[in-house]
């Protein structure tokens, strides 16, 4: 089974400013690597597929990076509304597994 | 609007058994895969089963494997899972969701969750 790691488990930044978040892979996924965002008492929400490919409705200042074992979400200029738990997860391979989250909090 | 509503949830014994289904609209529910990923409470994700548009193929997580079956009804629009031989660690809010663009195993609509705790 791939273990995904994520970094920080928690990350501190104030509006405005970038946000960088880190997924680590134990095996290649190659691009098979999604991001989501979930907030308190809600279903998570889907940011980011095939490593770097925005979802439907989700704005710019979300942008993915990475292939193979490293991956990393950019936020560009955070908004209120997006202090938010964040997870990746891969689909390369069966089972299908999330790393454990990273907190994004307010600075 | 593309929505999916999970039911079923509960209290149930160790060692009983439970079933969820999930109610798709708004998308053509037979052509897409269709998952349950749990989330025990304040833990993160773990993703749980599989199936194919079809039925044709599934997969489940090892922690659920022989308890757990995953089916579907497609002249219903209907996402099922049969939980059998209950343990406190199943406790979680269950979610289904749909497979994401282009056929990839990411989830990209979610149904509210439902919640399921085994407990005595």
């Amino acid at each position: 089974e791939i273990v995904m790691t994520q970094s920080p488990a928690t990350l501190s930044v104030s509006p405005g400013e970038r946000a960088t978040l880190s997924c680590r892979a134990s095996q290649s996924v190659s691009s098979n690597l999604a991001w989501y965002q979930q907030k308190p008492g809600q279903a998570p929400r889907l940011l980011i597929y095939g490593a770097s490919t925005r979802a439907t409705g989700i704005p710019a200042r979300f942008s993915g990076s990475g292939s193979g074992t490293e991956f990393t979400l950019t936020i560009s200029s955070l908004q209120s509304e997006d202090f938010a738990v964040y997870y990746c997860q891969q689909y390369n391979n069966w089972p299908l597994v999330f790393g454990q989250g990273t907190k994004l909090e307010i600075k | 609007q593309v929505q999916l509503v999970e039911s079923g949830g509960g209290v149930v014994q160790p060692g009983g058994s439970l079933r969820l289904s999930c109610a798709a609209s708004g998308f053509t529910f037979s052509s897409y895969g269709m998952h349950w990923v749990r989330q025990a409470p304040g833990k993160g994700l773990e993703w749980v089963a599989f199936i194919r548009y079809d039925g044709s193929n599934k997969y489940y997580a090892d922690s659920v494997k022989g308890r757990f079956t995953i089916s579907r009804d497609n002249s219903k629009n209907t996402l099922y899972l049969q939980m059998n031989s209950l343990r406190a660690e199943d406790t979680a809010v269950y979610y289904c969701a749909k497979d994401g663009p282009g056929g990839a195993d990411a989830f990209d609509i979610w149904g509210q969750g439902t919640m399921v705790t085994v407990s005595s």
